[in-house]
């Protein structure tokens, strides 16, 4: 079993969709949590953390569910611009990422 | 500007000839690291070094080489590459703290023939 899961997809949306992507880990023992963000083959950039309580940053919302090792990404109101792979990334101790293999989107015009 | 370099961003080149991917950072971070990247299995860590003179492998170390002697160097050596580490190659550096950003390099597109 990978440690990190994600629905590969692609995921193909209309703009103005709203779409959510789900991640499940292995580790209990994990301590961060993220959400990273991949245009085709260029490098990973951070979208966003993602806290226990949940978090909120513009269109995008990040939920965590520790006891049921599973985190999501909801994207409001899809632009075209948000047409890339998104990644979901879980860290233990010494701050080693695991990477799950990533869900690809596109937005539709 | 704070960033993360790579050089070469491309390379082809035949088995068993060694080779160095440099990585540079301008941030003051201590912790770098190296993954490759590959289709189906996503970012995988090849090293991390917590600081200088500090190195430890990640998950798929074998075949490869690191070292730390300056805190903005952290180059990954391959001494013999063989076809199976045909991939793309990411290094990245995280300031102090858990959790932190990683910042990642533009990637490093290697083939082995």
């Amino acid at each position: 079993r990978k440690e990190v899961e994600q629905d590969p997809g692609p995921f193909n949306v209309p703009e103005g969709a709203t779409v959510a992507f789900n991640c499940t880990y292995s580790n209990s023992a994990s301590q961060s949590f993220f959400w990273y963000r991949q245009d085709c083959r260029k490098e990973p950039k951070l979208l966003m953390s993602v806290y226990s309580s949940g978090n909120e940053d513009g269109r995008f919302t990040a939920q965590l569910n520790r006891a049921s090792q599973y985190i999501s990404l909801l994207i409001r109101d899809s632009k075209l611009s948000d047409s890339a792979t998104y990644l979901c990334v879980v860290s233990g101790s010494a701050r080693q990422l695991t990477f799950g293999s990533g869900t690809q989107l596109t937005v539709l015009p | 500007e704070a960033q993360v370099t790579q050089n070469p961003r491309y390379l082809i080149t035949v088995t068993g000839k060694k080779l160095t991917v440099t990585c540079s950072q301008n941030m003051n971070h201590e912790y770098m690291s190296w993954y490759r990247q590959d289709p189906g299995l996503g970012l995988r860590q090849i090293y991390y070094s917590m600081n200088v003179e500090v190195t430890d492998k990640g998950d798929v170390p074998e075949g490869y080489k690191v070292s730390r002697k300056e805190k903005r160097n952290f180059p990954l050596i391959l001494e013999s590459p063989s076809p199976n580490q045909t991939s793309l190659y990411f290094c990245a550096s995280t300031p102090q703290g858990e959790g932190d950003t990683q910042y990642f390099g533009p990637g490093t597109r290697l083939t082995v023939l």
